[in-house]
């Protein structure tokens, strides 16, 4: 069975700080593979996303950038952190085309910008 | 633009039925789902509909009008743990998932 893991689950950072959230897949090969936001009472922020190694699309212009170095890893990072980056982040993946596009979630963390 | 409508609270007897509504403005359609998503949590898929009409699987349905651009939940025999915030979400013509604000259910006994 497929599984998805993301870490680590909360993490308070001050302004200016780097971050870096990792997520892995087990289970299926050449995923598409997501990463969403969610703020308090808004729908779910669609930030990046890959169908392949090494191929990122980002859908938001912010201080975020993602990257897939293998086939079920993809890693969310930031140089300098704003207090507007804190927020509910997500990790999920997808079949590749042809499915549903049904999608997969990690647990989720929950990062606090100070 | 694209928009999404649903509920922002509901309200229920633990036992009850209870419907949540979603109606949808988007670039097309080729899909709407439903997400459970209970407090500090991931979301849950529950349902999918392309065609016209009700799914039903177990104690909860989900019903499609394509030409109204509407869509409902219907949850059957509530339980306490149906707590949650129910997502509504559609996939336009590009594919790409729009994302309602979620319809926070709270079951009351």
């Amino acid at each position: 069975s497929q599984t998805i893991h993301q870490w680590p689950a909360t993490l308070v950072q001050p302004v200016g700080s780097p971050l870096s959230l990792e997520c892995t897949v087990e289970g299926t090969s050449n995923p598409n593979l997501y990463w969403y936001r969610q703020a308090a009472g808004r729908g779910l922020q669609l930030l990046f996303y890959s169908v392949g190694i090494g191929q990122i699309s980002s859908e938001v212009p912010q201080n975020l950038s993602a990257s897939r170095p293998q086939d079920r890893q993809f890693i969310l990072s930031s140089k300098k952190l704003l207090l507007s980056d804190s927020g509910f982040y997500l990790c999920a993946w997808s079949r590749a085309s042809g499915h549903t596009g049904e999608l997969f979630f990690g647990e989720g963390s929950r990062l606090t910008v100070l | 633009g694209q928009n999404i409508d649903q509920p922002t609270e509901m309200t229920a007897t633990e036992g009850a039925i209870v419907q949540i509504n979603c109606t949808y403005q988007t670039s097309g359609f080729n899909g709407l789902f439903w997400y459970q998503q209970h407090a500090g949590e991931a979301p849950t898929f529950l349902s999918y509909n392309v065609l016209d009409g009700l799914e039903e699987k177990g104690r909860f349905s989900s019903f499609l009008s394509r030409s109204k651009g509407y869509s409902y939940l219907l949850l059957k025999e509530l339980q306490m743990k149906d707590s949650a915030s129910y997502l509504c979400v559609v996939k336009d013509s590009n594919y790409q998932l729009i994302w309602g604000a979620g319809t926070k259910l709270i079951i009351k006994p």
